[in-house]
């Protein structure tokens, strides 16, 4: 069964450097989303992506976060500048369409530790 | 605003006895109704949907969820728990009306099966 993958699976990082949290979406999904979950707490949307571009964002997505799908296969997620309360775990999801009703598929997770 | 709403946090249930984990949803238009798992260290997997149709939807390792309308709840539910059945589940909605392709997650419950 195609999945999304993420990697790494987890990183650790001290506040105020840049991460790059990475994903493969399933190959042949057109829209792309990023969520997260501080430990503990409910699953929250930051983005979804489609055609190149951000089709919607959160109040979480500040200047901070960026995506982007440089190649065929990747879909990134940049924190610039991490704090701690950014530590979580991050999901990335991918679905055929965003009118499709059979959901997304969801990655592993990429679990974030800023210290 | 469109919300979910799981109102336990913490669902204790012995092995052979039936579930329900509750799920109430409030959406400006017609919701679009999911159900995710997640094990530990492991992503959300995809249980089951309800767009349209039989208000009774089944899904994955024998779950079921029933829609209903009046209520608007959208309960999941299983004749017989496994132990394995042991994780945190996350309802879910897409408000379709609003053209989001986002969803919106409940806080989660987890569910312990006592064997």
């Amino acid at each position: 069964e195609p999945e999304v993958t993420q990697t790494p699976s987890h990183q650790v990082t001290q506040m105020g450097q840049e991460v790059i949290l990475r994903c493969v979406p399933i190959s042949n999904h057109l829209y792309f989303y990023w969520y997260r979950q501080i430990l503990g707490q409910k699953v929250e949307f930051l983005v979804s992506f489609y055609n190149n571009e951000i089709s919607e964002k959160s109040e979480i997505f500040d200047d901070q976060f960026s995506v982007e799908r440089p190649d065929g296969s990747n879909f990134t997620l940049k924190i610039r500048s991490t704090k701690l309360e950014d530590s979580a775990m991050y999901f990335c999801a991918s679905s055929e369409a965003g009118g499709s009703n059979y959901g997304y598929t969801f990655g592993s997770g990429t679990r974030l530790t800023v210290v | 605003a469109q919300s979910v709403a799981q109102p336990e946090d913490q669902v204790n249930v012995a092995e052979g006895n039936p579930l329900t984990v509750k799920c109430t949803y409030s959406v400006s238009g017609n919701p679009y109704l999911f159900w995710y798992v997640q094990y530990p260290n492991r992503g959300l997997q995809f249980l089951l949907k309800y767009i349209t149709g039989d208000n009774l939807v089944k899904g994955s390792y024998g779950f079921e969820a029933e829609f209903n309308k009046s209520q608007t709840s959208f309960h999941l539910k299983k004749p017989s728990a496994l132990v394995s059945d042991s994780a945190l589940y996350f309802c879910a909605v897409r408000d379709w009306a609003s053209g989001t392709y986002k969803y919106i997650f409940g806080t989660g419950t987890r569910l312990k099966v006592l064997a």
